[in-house]
């Protein structure tokens, strides 16, 4: 079974459309995070939730927003997108922020 | 507080050493290192918690100085299969936030 599962794997979509992201767990963690990490491979926290609680909302735009039904699943939905929205979003778990953290496959997100 | 990494690229020939850091101005709650190979996710290598701490993972170990502003990574002997991306990270134990320096390239040539 996969740790950290992310789908679509990839996903390319028009300027302007809205677009969601899924992401499971199955480690029984308490802390999810997403990730955007652009063409010079920088990997940038966007959100990070604690037991369905959002603990930190870094200055993305509002044009994101992150959804969690329950523990193991934090969703990433994404309205109007723009061209610069295009990277590689990551999601990853862990128990807590001084354990390991586990990486979905990532989606490869592309705007046209 | 983002860390820094050095050097941004490195590039070697199989079987020599490398070091890359990994630094604050400010003292760091936890140093996290990662590797992530091309097109694919990261993957764990090692924390370290404690100043002063050391460990080691076969041919990659790593430190953290006293202050815990500074921690290094080394990589022995380097084989191909090291050639990736490193990062750094950093996290302050129960802000559930962690953040990852810019990354360190490194490729490893026969």
């Amino acid at each position: 079974d996969t740790a950290v599962s992310q789908t679509p794997k990839y996903l390319v979509t028009q300027m302007g459309n809205d677009k969601s992201i899924k992401c499971e767990q199955n480690l029984g963690h308490d802390t999810m995070y997403w990730y955007k990490q652009d063409s010079k491979k920088f990997l940038k926290i966007m959100f990070s939730y604690n037991n369905k609680e959002l603990i930190i909302n870094e200055t993305v735009p509002n044009r994101f927003s992150p959804k969690s039904p329950d523990k193991a699943h934090l969703n990433l939905h994404i309205n109007s997108l723009e061209l610069g929205d295009s990277a590689v979003y990551f999601c990853a778990s862990s128990l807590t922020d001084t354990t390991e953290a586990f990486f979905g496959q990532g989606t490869r997100l592309t705007v046209v | 507080q983002q860390p820094v990494q050095s050097p941004q690229a490195v590039i070697l020939r199989e079987g020599e050493d490398a070091v890359i850091n990994c630094s604050s101005s400010k003292a760091l709650y936890s140093v996290h290192w990662y590797r992530q190979k091309h097109g694919e996710a990261p993957v764990f290598l090692m924390i370290l918690l404690k100043g002063g701490e050391q460990k080691g993972h076969e041919k990659i170990s790593a430190s953290f100085n006293e202050k815990k502003q500074q921690s290094s990574l080394y990589l022995t002997a380097s084989q191909l299969s090291y050639s990736g991306t490193y990062f750094c990270g950093t996290a302050r134990g129960g802000a559930q936030k962690l953040v990852f320096g810019q990354g360190t390239r490194l490729t490893i040539n026969p």
